[in-house]
């Protein structure tokens, strides 16, 4: 089964930008795979934020966007708010089974 | 309002049988694929499966794949994620969620505890 690989952690500061990625252990992530974002705060049921590669469902913050980047998936945050620290898993579609990687923990400090 | 709502908290023993429920509200539950999600304690999500409850087409990630079995009756809306042997290790929240537009709504989470 395919492995989907994600930065264990990022910080950003309250208004500055920063960028996840999501790789995949069978190479090049392309809008095939349909790549989705999701957002887990602590004790929370998760929600996505993004799917396919770049759209939004009507409750996603402006301030996120999704994209590929250099053979990733990649969910940038614009102005980061203290709301937003939480995990951020993506997800990857492998001919319909879908596979999540290992989660990203955003600290807005 | 679209709504999954899952049944409440297990706990079981080892090698005990158990069947959990997530029941669709609000929309055509016949219409969406349904996902299961494995979160164990302090870890990350995983895809275990989905049930598409108008025909009970059902796909598994290899992973989870004749461990557990997904089902669905379209009658009452609700989709059930069943083992017949548990174990201590799937001692985790699995969520369901409608797979089927986009993830768009989760159920709250059903803690499964195995423990002796």
């Amino acid at each position: 089964q395919a492995v989907v690989t994600q930065e264990p952690s990022v910080t950003v500061s309250p208004g500055g930008t920063v960028t996840l990625t999501c790789g995949s252990s069978t190479g090049a992530v392309t809008s095939g795979h349909y790549p989705y974002w999701f957002q887990q705060r602590p004790g929370q049921a998760p929600r996505t934020l993004i799917y396919d590669t770049n759209k939004k469902h009507s409750w996603t913050p402006a301030r996120f966007s999704g994209s590929l980047l250099g053979g990733k998936a990649a969910l940038t945050l614009s102005g980061a708010q203290p709301e937003d620290e939480a995990e951020y898993y993506c997800s990857l579609s492998y001919s319909g089974v879908r596979v999540f990687g290992g989660g990203t923990k955003v600290t807005v400090l | 309002e679209v709504q999954l709502v899952q049944s409440g908290a297990e706990v079981r023993e080892p090698g005990e049988s158990l069947k959990i429920s997530c029941k669709g509200s609000g929309y055509s539950f016949t219409n969406y694929w349904i996902g299961w999600v494995r979160q164990m304690p302090g870890k990350g999500l995983e895809w275990m499966g989905m049930i598409y409850p108008g025909d009970s087409d059902t796909r598994y990630s290899p992973s989870f794949r004749g461990q557990v079995t997904i089902s669905a009756d379209k009658s009452i809306s609700a989709a059930y994620l069943q083992w017949t042997s548990l174990k201590a290790s799937d001692t985790a929240i699995y969520y369901c969620a409608r797979q089927g537009n986009y993830f768009d709504s989760w159920g709250q989470g059903t803690l499964v505890t195995v423990s002796s």
